[in-house]
C-alpha cells in the first residue's frame, strides 16, 4: 500500500496550460515536500509545507498544504517547457525519522 | 562545499555477484539515507543511518541487503548473490540534523544482467 498517492501519474499538456498535481494520504504528516527530479539525477527540493492551510508561492508554482495536513497539492500557471520532469512528494510520518514518497507524477509540456 | 557523491553512476554486474554502492555526504552531514527506484517510480526507503548506528532498516530486504556508515569513509550498501529484480537505481541523501533539508547524490543505475 502506498502511504502518499499522487494523481495523476502522468500529465502532458501545451504550453501556455494550468495544471494541478495533488498528493493525498489518510495519514497525519508534520510536514510534507515537493521534489522535482530530472532523468538521471537525484530529486532536488522545491518546498517544505509545515502548517495544516500552509500556502507557499514559487514563481509560477503554488504549493498548498491541507488543513489537516494529510495531503497537498502543486499548482502551476503558464506551464513551459522547462517545467518537465518528475514531480515527487514525500512525507515524514508523525513519529518517523525517516522519509516517504509518493509515486511521481510525470508531467511532459508540449511545445 | 561539494555535493552528496555517489559511485559508481553505474555499475553493471552478473547474477550472484556482489556489488557495493558508495555515498560520501555533503561535509557536516551526519545522517544517511538510502532509497530505491525503479523506472517510473517513486522513492522507496531502504535505511536510515547515523554515524556508525542503522536507526531504521525496515524497507531493507532481510537477506543479500546490508548497510553500513563508518566512522571514517563512505556510506555503503551492499547487495550479495544479486538478481535481475535488484536493478535500479540506487540514491542516498544526507543531511546535518534531523530537522535539516535532505540533499540527494545522482545515484548508482544498477544493472544485473
Amino acid at each position: 500500500t502506498q502511504l502518499l498517492e499522487q494523481s495523476p501519474q502522468f500529465l502532458s499538456i501545451q504550453e501556455g496550460e494550468n495544471l494541478t498535481v495533488y498528493c493525498n494520504s489518510s495519514s497525519v504528516f508534520s510536514s510534507l515536500q515537493w521534489y522535482r527530479q530530472e532523468p538521471g539525477e537525484g530529486p532536488v527540493l522545491l518546498v517544505t509545507v509545515v502548517t495544516g492551510g500552509e500556502v507557499k508561492k514559487l514563481k509560477r508554482l503554488t504549493f498548498q498544504f491541507g488543513d489537516a495536513r494529510k495531503d497537498s497539492s502543486l499548482h502551476i500557471t503558464a506551464a513551459q517547457t522547462g517545467d518537465t520532469g518528475l514531480y515527487l512528494c514525500a512525507g515524514a510520518p508523525q513519529g518517523a525519522q525517516k522519509l516517504v514518497f509518493g509515486q511521481g507524477t510525470r508531467l511532459t509540456i508540449n511545445p | 562545499n561539494a555535493g552528496v557523491m555517489q559511485n559508481p553512476r553505474h555499475l553493471v554486474r552478473r547474477r550472484g555477484q556482489e556489488a557495493r554502492l558508495r555515498c560520501s555526504p555533503m561535509k557536516g552531514h551526519s545522517h544517511v539515507y538510502w532509497y530505491r527506484q525503479l523506472p517510473e517510480e517513486g522513492l522507496k526507503f531502504m535505511v536510515y543511518l547515523q554515524k556508525e548506528n542503522i536507526i531504521d532498516e525496515s524497507g531493507m530486504p532481510k537477506e543479500r541487503f546490508s548497510a553500513e556508515f563508518p566512522k571514517e569513509g563512505p556510506s555503503i550498501l551492499r547487495i550479495q548473490q544479486v538478481v535481475r529484480g535488484d536493478s535500479a537505481a540506487y540514491f542516498c541523501a544526507t543531511r546535518r540534523g534531523e530537522a535539516e533539508k535532505l540533499f540527494f547524490g545522482s545515484g548508482t543505475q544498477l544493472s544485473v544482467l
